[in-house]
């Protein structure tokens, strides 16, 4: 059963602070990895879908990379803002499935 | 906005009951995925549907069923509810690639959250 890790389960930090958090899945059988970000009461909002081994992608103060030969993702923000607050979840899409297996996310607090 | 709704927002059901829940996907999505999210927990695929038919299933027992319409919206039907169903069900669209896989972005609803007493 393929398992996506992410750490931390949740980050408190300052405004202006930059941070970064993991995902980590089985490096077998690999396909695509996928960032979202998920406000409260809100739709969980794709950030980026990476399929190869040493992608980077960013959008603005967040970017992300991706390390499939050892299984892990980091997502990195910079300077982060109140409105950066936020469950992140990551989801990997596995080689002959078309189902996304997401992991628990981390759950971002920025303190102003 | 990601173009996809669901309805309703919130539920209330006892156990026994049967539930249906709604989705509308965005403009020209042809794949609809559905998951369940019970707190502290990441979503969990339930099934997929494309062109009206599953195509894919997560570990869930067959009172969890679907239809998908010819105009690409859907249901998630659950039969014979229990207290552990009680969760937020997301359902999410996507195009599907030539290659058979659908490795695009997924556009989610806000979800319906659905609790069983």
């Amino acid at each position: 059963i393929l398992n996506v890790e992410q750490s931390p389960q949740s980050l408190h930090v300052q405004e202006g602070d930059s941070t970064n958090f993991t995902c980590s899945f089985p490096s077998s059988n690999f396909y695509a990895l996928h960032w979202y970000r998920w406000e409260t009461a809100k739709s969980p909002e794709a950030l980026f879908v990476m399929t190869l081994n040493g992608d980077e992608k960013k959008k603005g103060r967040i970017s992300a990379t991706l390390n499939t030969k050892e299984g892990y993702s980091y997502l990195y923000i910079k300077g982060s803002q109140p409105e950066d607050s936020a469950t992140y979840l990551c989801a990997v899409l596995s080689g002959g499935y078309n189902k996304l297996i997401f992991g628990a996310g981390t759950r971002l607090a920025v303190h102003p | 906005e990601t173009g996809v709704t669901q309805s309703p927002t919130h539920l209330i059901k006892t156990r026994g009951q049967q539930v249906t829940l709604r989705c509308s996907s965005q403009s020209g999505h042809n794949t609809v995925s559905w998951y369940q999210q019970a707190l502290g927990q990441g979503p969990q695929f339930i099934f997929q549907y494309y062109r009206e038919e599953e195509n894919g299933r997560g570990n869930f027992p067959p009172r969890f069923s679907g239809l998908q319409f010819p105009n690409y919206s859907s249901e998630l039907n659950v039969n014979a509810l229990e207290l552990d169903d009680s969760a937020l069900y997301l359902c999410a669209s996507s195009p599907r690639e030539p290659s058979g896989v659908a490795k695009n972005i997924q556009y989610f609803g806000a979800g319906t959250r659905l609790s069983v007493l």
